[in-house]
């Protein structure tokens, strides 16, 4: 069963940092881009980033340029995302999506993992 | 990037259908056919139920429908089902590696 499980999520004070993962199965994860999606609490979605296929193209959303950063380990089927400098904006549901092909949908969803920022 | 914009609720009685819009700009909708979209149960993650504008992935029903004019991309539950009550967002490819999502729309069954 093609699965996304994320985790690392937990609560943080500002400023500190937090690093999430994401365990791929039952897919060519080596050959996918991958994502993070994040939700705030009765919020909407919001594109975080991204890592292609390759592991060396990495893009991200200007909210957290500069903070964030995305990786992936292929040896592992995992993907990361590590998080500096966090602000109480930060918080919400960080979900890992796997895309249907470059730049289309996203058809794999991890269940997310719970990032809290605060003091 | 802004937010592309829906309508905050929509709603319909069991077996009528529901038209959900999503407005951009030509720099997202209206400039790819990259428009997805996605439901949300309650405490739940996402799901793909429309890719490129207007295709369904595998096990979507096809009561679920897309298209696409211009700016504004829309999806359209027919016949309505219980199930069906939910969050809907809409998706864009915006170019230069971003992505942008809608506002949200949540649908009530009557």
């Amino acid at each position: 069963q093609v699965q996304l499980v994320d985790s690392g999520g937990g609560v943080v004070q500002p400023g500190g940092s937090l690093r999430l993962s994401c365990a791929a199965s039952e897919f060519s994860f080596t050959t996918c881009g991958m994502h993070w999606v994040r939700q705030a609490p009765g919020r909407g979605l919001e594109w975080v980033t991204v890592i292609w296929a390759d592991g060396r193209h990495k893009f991200y959303a200007d909210s957290v340029r500069g903070r964030f950063t995305i990786s992936r380990d292929d040896s592992k089927n995992t993907l990361f995302l590590q998080m500096n400098s966090l602000r109480d904006d930060d918080t919400a549901m960080y979900y890992c999506v796997k895309e249907r092909a470059p730049f289309d949908g996203f058809d794999v969803w991890g269940r997310g993992t719970k990032v809290t920022v605060s003091s | 990037q802004s937010a592309l914009t829906q309508p905050p609720s929509a709603s319909g009685s069991p077996g009528q259908s529901v038209t959900i819009s999503c407005t951009g700009t030509s720099s997202d909708v209206g400039g790819y056919n990259y428009v997805s979209w996605y439901q949300q149960h309650p405490g739940k993650a996402p799901k793909l139920m429309i890719y490129e504008v207007n295709k369904r992935p595998s096990g979507v029903p096809d009561r679920f429908s897309g298209s696409k004019s211009d700016n504004t991309a829309s999806l359209t539950v027919s016949g309505l089902q219980a199930e069906d009550e939910a969050d809907y967002y809409c998706s864009s490819y915006a170019g230069n590696n971003n992505w942008v999502f809608g506002t949200g729309t949540t649908v009530t069954i009557l």
